[in-house]
């Protein structure tokens, strides 16, 4: 299996910060691989697929990179609506897999 | 408009079965990778299962053996049957559609449906 892991698990910044979210593959997962936010309560929202292609509607402050084993998701300027908890998710391989998530607080 | 939304969850005895349904509308089932996906409470997402569009299932290896994804096309709806439940199988579970080009990778959820295995 492809183990995902996460830095950091948790993130405090200000509205205004650029902030970056590392997500590490223990093998290759090529460039298959989604970020999504997900609020308490609510289902994941896909943001970044293919490592790098942002989902049509998501702002432009999201950008994903990467390709291999590490990939990056970086918000340029947070705002009060993106704090929230973000995953990492390959599928590359069966099982598909998630990382353990990186919730972002206002600090 | 794509919707999915999810119905069957509930409270369910140690060794017991539930069918979960996926209804969706605004696309046909059996164009897309459909998946499953479920959270623990406070826990993060793991992936359950996947049908294809041609109908090859794929499963996680905590459910292989008791649970089966199926779809009906006439309903333009997705299943999960799961047998021998688990107190480890309490969950929200998540319908999700899979990407045209990246059919592992989910651009719509449903808003999950609470299974809960407690006696």
């Amino acid at each position: 299996d492809i183990q995902m892991t996460q830095s950091p698990s948790t993130l405090s910044a200000s509205v205004g910060d650029r902030v970056t979210i590392t997500c590490r593959a223990s093998q290759s997962a090529s460039n298959w691989l989604a970020w999504y936010q997900q609020k308490p309560g609510k289902a994941p929202k896909l943001l970044i697929y293919r490592a790098s292609s942002l989902e049509s509607g998501v702002p432009s402050r999201f950008s994903g990179s990467g390709s291999g084993t590490e990939f990056t998701l970086t918000i340029s300027s947070l705002q009060p609506d993106d704090f929230a908890t973000y995953y990492c998710q390959q599928c590359y391989s069966y099982p598909y897999t998630f990382g353990q998530g990186t919730k972002l607080e206002i600090k | 408009e794509v919707q999915l939304v999810e119905s069957g969850g509930g409270l369910i005895q140690p060794g017991g079965s539930l069918r979960l349904s996926c209804a969706a509308s605004g696309f046909t089932v059996n164009s897309n990778y459909m998946s499953w996906v479920r959270q623990a409470p406070g826990k993060g997402l793991e992936w359950v299962s996947i049908i294809y569009s041609g109908g090859s299932a794929y499963y996680a290896d905590s459910v292989k053996g008791r649970f089966t994804i199926s779809r009906d096309n006439s309903n333009n709806t997705v299943y999960l049957q799961m047998n021998s439940l688990r107190v480890e199988d309490t969950a929200v579970y998540y319908c999700a559609r899979g990407l045209i080009t990246s059919g592992g990778l989910f651009d719509y959820w449903g808003q999950g449906t609470l299974v809960t295995v407690s006696s």
